[in-house]
């Protein structure tokens, strides 16, 4: 199993402003990924990011909106730029398990609410 | 367009008896099935999965049945307990870019009364 941490834990912002959101694992992991959970509905994957390289997005999902960094194996960012109301959510991050059916590992999540 | 679809928002059990959690997906090509645990300020944490070719996964009081042809599975909780109730999330994955990408239903609350 992987041990997850996120921060900030929850946040109340303004529209127009961004927010940084950090994830942190206590162990090397290639792939983290990052979901997004509005009220009511079900977890949506945003992006995929590996230590190196350009996130991968999923389709509704952009880079400018979304931009997300992955400096080394263990830790990755997930902005939420320019936001509006409609980006309130949960943000979750996550990693994935070594077992063949491979169950994820979440984070605790950061609940964001934008005014 | 919803691949995994919880239809029951919400379940009440009595402790003790059996808790019945329902899931159904339309794609075909979903390699495995998991389902996860959520408690309010947790983030979700894995309960048990089964493979496609599989049709039931038992672990303790915990058993998943998948009838592939309804595209249709389920969770059983036996015996119910308390610290059960939590929001659960079916989700299905298949591999995509070399790794097993889950969609995730909307979640069943599920609250068990002592």
């Amino acid at each position: 199993s992987a041990v997850i941490s996120q921060k900030p834990s929850r946040d109340i912002c303004q529209r127009g402003t961004s927010l940084t959101i950090q994830c942190q694992v206590d162990s090397q992991v290639t792939m983290m990924f990052w979901y997004r959970q509005q009220p009511g509905q079900s977890l949506t994957l945003i992006a995929t990011a590996n230590q190196g390289s350009e996130a991968t997005y999923e389709s509704g999902f952009v880079i400018d909106k979304f931009p997300i960094s992955r400096p080394n194996l263990t830790f990755s960012t997930l902005t939420v730029s320019n936001m509006s109301p409609e980006d309130s959510s949960i943000y979750l991050c996550s990693v994935g398990g070594r077992e063949a059916y491979n169950e994820q590992f979440f984070g605790p999540g950061t609940r964001l609410t934008v005014l | 367009d919803q691949q995994v679809k919880q239809n029951s928002p919400s379940l009440s059990v009595q402790e003790g008896r059996i808790s019945i959690l329902n899931c159904d997906y339309t794609n075909s090509m979903f390699d495995y099935f998991l389902w996860y645990k959520k408690y309010p300020a947790e983030g979700p944490t894995f309960l048990i999965s089964i493979s496609s070719i599989k049709d039931k996964n038992e672990d303790g009081r915990f058993t998943v049945f998948l009838n592939k042809s309804a595209k249709h599975l389920s969770l059983h909780i036996v015996p119910s307990q308390p610290g059960d109730s939590a929001v659960y999330f079916c989700a299905a994955s298949r591999l995509s870019g070399g790794s097993y990408i889950p969609t995730f239903g909307r979640g069943t609350s599920l609250i068990v009364h002592p």
